[in-house]
């Protein structure tokens, strides 16, 4: 099955601070690339489709300004947690669609956990 | 609207057989996928039904019926390790997929 990573798989940083995360499909070009973020014991939320080469489309109340989304490429997509704060810690997951598939499976990455102190 | 349907929690017995069932309301429809989440780790796929029926897979299946808008996960011969979050998603025809809340099934020795 088609592999995607994600780095870095854990990250604390201080309040304020703007936070990178990368998600890449390793063996598949991955036209349009989603990210998710999760606070424990919830379920998925997602919070934007991401398409290469063009801008990405926020879910209701996601704010654009602050989780900045580029996907460059059609292996990786980024996702930039701007001026972060504590009450954005949560394990923020990208998966990614392999367009040879006639179906809609989405392939995860491992997940970033990400701690604002 | 869009709508998925699942328990939000069950709890069967290491051995047995547990069904974790799943409805669904989408815009068009491309798919039923289950996933299986362990704490603190990405979903894992687990199945994929697109046509009514049952899919079999080593101890795990899954069934579909699109006029009902119905799906099932099964699981067979618990062990330990299956206590997780399973997640029910229904594709739509934007190829996006539409998520559950997810189960959460506790295995009891």
């Amino acid at each position: 099955g088609a592999v995607v990573s994600q780095h870095p798989s854990r990250v604390i940083c201080k309040s304020g601070t703007s936070v990178k995360i990368e998600c890449r499909s390793l063996d598949f070009q991955a036209t349009t690339m989603f990210w998710y973020r999760q606070f424990p014991k919830q379920s998925l939320m997602l919070m934007a489709t991401s398409n290469e080469g063009s801008k990405a489309t926020y879910e209701q109340g996601v704010e654009k300004d602050k989780f900045l989304i580029n996907h460059a490429s059609l292996t990786l997509s980024t996702l930039t947690v701007t001026s972060a704060h504590p009450e954005d810690s949560s394990f923020y997951i990208c998966s990614a669609r392999d367009p040879r598939l006639d179906y809609n499976e989405q392939f995860f990455g491992p997940g970033t956990r990400l701690t604002v102190l | 609207g869009q709508n998925i349907d699942q328990p939000t929690e069950m709890t069967a017995t290491e051995g047995a057989i547990v069904q974790i069932n799943c409805t669904y309301q989408t815009s068009g429809f491309n798919g039923l996928f289950w996933y299986q989440q362990h704490a603190g780790e990405a979903p894992t796929f687990l199945s994929y039904n697109v046509l009514d029926g049952l899919e079999e897979k080593g101890r795990f299946s899954s069934f579909l019926s699109r006029s009902k808008g119905y799906s099932y996960l099964l699981l067979k011969e618990l062990q330990m390790k299956d206590s997780a979050s399973y997640l029910c998603a229904a594709g739509d025809s934007n190829y996006q997929l539409i998520w559950g809340a997810g189960t959460k099934l506790i295995i009891k020795p």
